[in-house]
């Protein structure tokens, strides 16, 4: 089945301990994203990737790294997360990173920060 | 810089009526693409529709139907005969095929929450 992988879905953790959120796809695609959702906000991007080994910021990026060293793995890292990162993550992937084709999207991973 | 308005917050029904859900977007290219997610109350994003720029014929459906209009700069969403299951919140999003740097980026509206009652 097609689809992307979110780990974990649901976290807490304590303001400063570093954390990974992994996300994976079993489609092949080229292109992937991190977006964060909050209340009142929609969806705004974190970082993406353009193919392995290729990142940039999106809107979003401070607090954030990712890295692009598989095509089907693309993680987002907190190194010190505080409590405005608490927030609803999703990471989505689609077929190019040219042409603005259908995003798969994971489920989602509920993060919060105390 | 893009930008994607949905003015209604929050719609409420009652079922088997019909419904629309309003979209206005701003871009400086000539080429991009118009999406519609629903988002129900499991959380998941699911993918409803994309639309290009050089396509304006509106889409039906089954119960959903799209309006394009580049005109007015927006991409109403239209749903039919509303049912409960139809409760979620629904994006609209926009991605300039000409972003440098980021051609996929997707930029969302703050969503509409829709609620069907019975």
């Amino acid at each position: 089945e097609a689809q992307v992988t979110q780990n974990p879905r649901y976290l807490i953790t304590v303001t400063g301990k570093k954390l990974t959120v992994t996300c994976s796809q079993n489609m092949n695609h080229e292109y992937m994203s991190w977006y964060r959702q909050d209340p009142g906000l929609g969806l705004r991007q974190i970082y993406y990737s353009m193919n392995v080994e290729v990142t940039d910021k999106g809107d979003v990026p401070e607090g954030y790294k990712v890295s692009r060293k598989e095509k089907r793995n693309f993680p987002l890292i907190l190194e010190s997360p505080s409590p405005n990162q608490t927030s609803l993550y999703f990471c989505a992937s689609s077929y190019s990173s040219r042409v603005a084709y259908e995003q798969y999207f994971g489920p989602g991973t509920r993060l919060t920060v105390t | 810089a893009q930008k994607v308005t949905q003015a209604q917050t929050e719609i409420s029904v009652v079922e088997k009526e019909d419904v629309t859900l309003d979209c206005v977007y701003e871009t400086r290219d000539t080429t991009y693409y118009l999406f519609w997610y629903k988002q129900p109350p499991s959380g998941e994003l699911v993918f409803l529709i994309r639309r290009n720029s050089f396509d304006e014929q509106n889409e039906i459906s089954g119960r959903y139907s799209w309006n394009f209009q580049k005109s007015t700069s927006s991409f109403n969403f239209t749903i039919t005969a509303s049912q409960v299951v139809d409760s979620a919140v629904y994006f609209c999003a926009l991605s300039e095929a000409g972003f440098t740097g980021g051609g996929n980026k997707l930029t969302f509206g703050t969503g509409t929450q829709l609620k069907v009652e019975l």
